[in-house]
This record gives structure tokens, C-alpha cells and sequence, in this order.
């Protein structure tokens, strides 16, 4: 069935480096992307969001790409700082308004 | 401008019993959706309501419920609790749904 799912449930990186956070969908119908990140606690806080006639969006420290041929999304975070620490959600929406989200994947930064 | 908030931040209720949760939308929101998070399953959606009606659902049985009233403020219940209920139940608010949302720091219900 149609799905969005994460190629990896844990990434660990250095302080200072850059990370990458993949995400794969199936709903070639879906049209807007979004990043979340949860710290343990809290509620999902938006962090990114990209619709489907772009490739790419920019934020402040982050990146999102989005490839439609492959049906890939990921989310960059350039120099990665411990508060980065947390589970980071890829979310698609369609028509119907409904999110639905990926496994998640745990970012851990090592100072 | 205030997040969104949502009441009670704990619950823990026995099976069979019935329970409902709150959640205030950002100013000016009128979308809101209800998810459940839990170790197995992850953040599924559960409904999501747009000026008071219910526009969509997502896969949950129908003790799951939910309304929204006139000033966009939102609850939904569970009836006959299970055990499985147990969860983080998030709720989101957007100003028109399928666009950027904000998420309160949800209700973590036990079912015991």
C-alpha cells in the first residue's frame, strides 16, 4: 500500500558535521512534504516544508530536496549542534489533508 | 501569537472507561487534526475537522470520535478504552489543513 517510510531508524554524527535524514514515499499523488523534528517530551515542531513542483527549499540551516522521479526526500542540516538531537518525521499530504508520516529516524549528535 | 494547547498534558483511565481530550488551535486556524503516536505504530492519523465538520478519517474504529466548535477549539473521545489506546494523542492545528501545522505537546493517555 501506499506508504512513507524512513531508510534508517538511528543516525549519529559529530558535532559540526553535516547530517542527512532520507525519506522515501509512495504517493506519486502527494504534493506537499514536510519535515518535523520531536524532541522527547514534545509535540512534533515543523521544521521544513517543500510542495511538489519544487526540488528544492532552504531554511535557516537546513535543506530540503525532493526527487520525484525516485520518490525520495531528505532533509540536510548543515553544521549539526546537540540541540539538533531528536527523532525527525517526514510527512506527506495529498488531496485529502491527512498527514502521514514516516518511522522517524533518531538523530544523535556527539560533541 | 499563543501555540497550540491541549488538556489534560496526563491521563491514566481503566479499560472500559471513557475519555475526552481538549486541544485550543492557534489563533486563526480553522483546521485541526488528531493523531495517536505510540512506540509500534508511530503518529497515525485520526480525523482532522474544518469549521466544526469532520472532513476526513483516517483507519481508527468508531470509538474514536471527535467534534470542533464555533471558535475552532476541538475534542475528541474515546470510548470503552483498551489497553492499545494507550498513547500520545497529538493535536495539530493549520490555517486550512494540508499546510504548514503546528502540534500541541499532546495528551499521554494509560489505559490501565
Amino acid at each position: 500500500g501506499e506508504s512513507v517510510g524512513l531508510h534508517l531508524p538511528t543516525l549519529s554524527v559529530q558535532e559540526g558535521d553535516n547530517s542527512i535524514i532520507n525519506c522515501a514515499y509512495s504517493n506519486s499523488a502527494s504534493d506537499y512534504f514536510i519535515w518535523y523534528k520531536q524532541e522527547s517530551g514534545k509535540g512534533p515542531q515543523f521544521i521544513i516544508d517543500i510542495r511538489s513542483n519544487m526540488d528544492k527549499r532552504q531554511g535557516q540551516r537546513v535543506t530540503v530536496l525532493l526527487n520525484k522521479t525516485v520518490k525520495h526526500l531528505s532533509l540536510q542540516i548543515a553544521a549539526t549542534q546537540p540541540g539538533d538531537s531528536a527523532v525527525y518525521f517526514c510527512a506527506e499530504s495529498g488531496n485529502n489533508n491527512d498527514m502521514r508520516f514516516g518511522a522517524g529516524t533518531r538523530l544523535t549528535v556527539k560533541p | 501569537k499563543a501555540g497550540v494547547t491541549q488538556t489534560p498534558r496526563y491521563l491514566i483511565k481503566t479499560r472500559g472507561q471513557q475519555v475526552t481530550l481538549s486541544c485550543s488551535p492557534i489563533s486563526g486556524h480553522r483546521s485541526v487534526s488528531w493523531y495517536q503516536q505510540t512506540p509500534g505504530q508511530g503518529l497515525q492519523f485520526l480525523f482532522e475537522y474544518f469549521s466544526e465538520t469532520q472532513r476526513n478519517k483516517g483507519n481508527f474504529p468508531g470509538r474514536f470520535s471527535g467534534r470542533q466548535f464555533s471558535n475552532s477549539r476541538s475534542e475528541m473521545n474515546v470510548s470503552t478504552l483498551e489497553l492499545g489506546d494507550s498513547a500520545l494523542y497529538l493535536c495539530a492545528s493549520s490555517f486550512r489543513g494540508g499546510t504548514e501545522a503546528f502540534f500541541g505537546q499532546g495528551t499521554r493517555l494509560t489505559v490501565v
